[in-house]
């Protein structure tokens, strides 16, 4: 089975350029995440969405952030525009949420974005 | 405020050599504990989730327990390839899908 498809898989832009990051989920999964890796915050929580629609947003540093899920199948997570402080290894992940209990989040294998 | 604590922040073992490594969480009722091992320029891989105390979960040479203030991944007899970083996330109080994570331990296993 296919896992969640992160592109590109590597961005190297210039400060003050529009970065647009995308995110293909698992089929059938219902809840979508993006996630911020860097070594010194570690793994922090942008925004999550369950059924294409954003929950909770709180994790998103600035205005200058922003995430869609047009439909089951896409997400992106856009910066415009960009500044060096937002190079990071970007994540999405997705699970299947139901009634009973956390399921576990599955991870693409990032964007790893540099602002120069 | 709800935390995950890991540690050590790193563990340098000898092939064969079996250890553990700690993730202390506080929030209330806990809503699962989840294992995930990261490889250089991967994302996080899930191993396990540990839904209340006493539980266990095993797979290969990693066993996960859990207990009402921390849980344990037990790595029996290591190999160089079980060299990785570990993190450890628990949902947050209040519901919802959201997980903190730990700052991970970096685990490296030499010959």
């Amino acid at each position: 089975d296919a896992g969640v498809i992160q592109s590109p898989r590597h961005e190297v832009t210039e400060m003050g350029q529009e970065v647009t990051l995308r995110c293909k989920p698992i089929s059938g999964h219902n809840s979508l995440f993006w996630y911020r890796q860097t070594m010194m915050r570690g793994l922090e929580l942008l925004i999550y969405f369950n059924n294409n629609v954003p929950i909770d947003d709180s994790g998103m540093p600035e205005d200058r952030f922003s995430a869609k899920m047009p439909n089951a199948s896409f997400s992106t997570l856009k910066i415009q525009p960009s500044e060096p402080r937002d190079s990071a290894v970007y994540f999405c992940a997705s699970s299947l949420q139901g009634a009973i209990g956390n399921q576990p989040q599955h991870f693409g294998d990032g964007t790893r974005l540099s602002i120069l | 405020e709800d935390q995950v604590t890991q540690s050590p922040e790193a563990l340098r073992l000898q092939e064969g050599e079996s250890s553990s490594l700690n993730c202390s969480y506080t929030v209330s009722g806990l809503r699962g504990l989840f294992w995930y091992r990261q490889d250089p320029g991967k994302g996080p891989e899930f191993l396990f989730t540990l839904y209340s105390a006493g539980e266990e979960k095993e797979k290969e040479r990693l066993k996960a327990t859990l207990t009402k203030k921390e849980s344990f991944l037990h790595i029996t007899a290591p190999k160089p390839e079980d060299s990785a970083t570990y993190l450890c996330a628990v949902p947050l109080t209040g519901g919802g899908n959201k997980l903190t994570f730990g700052t991970g331990t970096q685990l490296k296993v030499e010959l």
